[in-house]
């Protein structure tokens, strides 16, 4: 039972243009979400970061929506830059305890000059 | 400042073979986690600890132990190796009370099982 699904295994967004990558989850109890970004050979490395309790969180070109209703987040990117090729993640959690993520599949982005 | 250091950070073994991976943290973090990464199926966690001293099971917890002797350090081992345990390893570190934004992964291990 995949509890956080991305269904989009790939993307390819053109340099300068906005990139969305999109998660859905099950379980009502999560109530942390998180993005992460890995490059290959290398651990994922934090980027983003949303609590139940909000809708939005903005952090320069990097913008997640949470929609609790559909049980769904997206990720912004705007503008998208070559840098940000990569494969991301979403990751949910419950913020009381010991934390335990819960991944999707993972979303390979390209960004084309 | 180190952060998570994972070592060795590639291996070949045998089927039955048993090896032990190592993760270091030099954060002061009282959680850490081991985790699994198969092609399509992003990240699963295999086991945990929330203290030195404990550990649990996470998702996928079969073939594996582990131990946390010292704060900093959480080790993994498999036993008797076998093909399906062919993977790339995280560990995390992550300080508990900060949000989850200081969870901190090493840079891997690849292990191969034949």
């Amino acid at each position: 039972d995949q509890q956080v699904k991305q269904n989009s295994p790939s993307l390819s967004v053109q340099e300068g243009r906005i990139s969305i990558l999109n998660c859905d989850y099950t379980n009502s109890m999560f109530d942390y979400f998180l993005w992460y970004k890995k490059y290959p050979a290398e651990g994922p490395t934090f980027l983003i970061s949303i609590s139940s309790i909000k809708d939005k969180n903005e952090d320069g070109r990097f913008t997640v929506f949470l929609n609790k209703s559909a049980k769904h987040l997206s990720l912004h990117i705007v503008p998208s830059q070559p840098g940000d090729s990569a494969v991301y993640f979403c990751a949910a959690s419950v913020i009381q305890g010991a934390q335990k993520l819960v991944f999707g599949q993972g979303t390979r982005l390209t960004i084309n000059p | 400042n180190a952060g998570v250091t994972q070592t060795p950070k590639f291996r070949v073994l045998k089927t039955g073979q048993s090896m032990t991976l190592l993760c270091a943290q030099d954060m002061n973090h009282e959680y850490m986690y081991w985790y699994r990464q198969d092609p399509g199926m992003g990240l699963r966690l295999i086991h945990y600890s929330v203290g030195e001293g404990t550990t649990a099971k996470g998702e996928v917890p079969d073939g594996y132990n582990v131990s946390r002797l010292k704060k900093q350090n959480f080790l993994l081992g498999l036993e008797s190796a076998a093909p399906s345990q062919t993977s790339v390893y995280f560990c995390a570190s992550n300080p508990p009370g900060q949000g989850l934004g200081g969870y901190t992964f090493g840079s891997g291990t690849r292990l191969t099982v034949v």
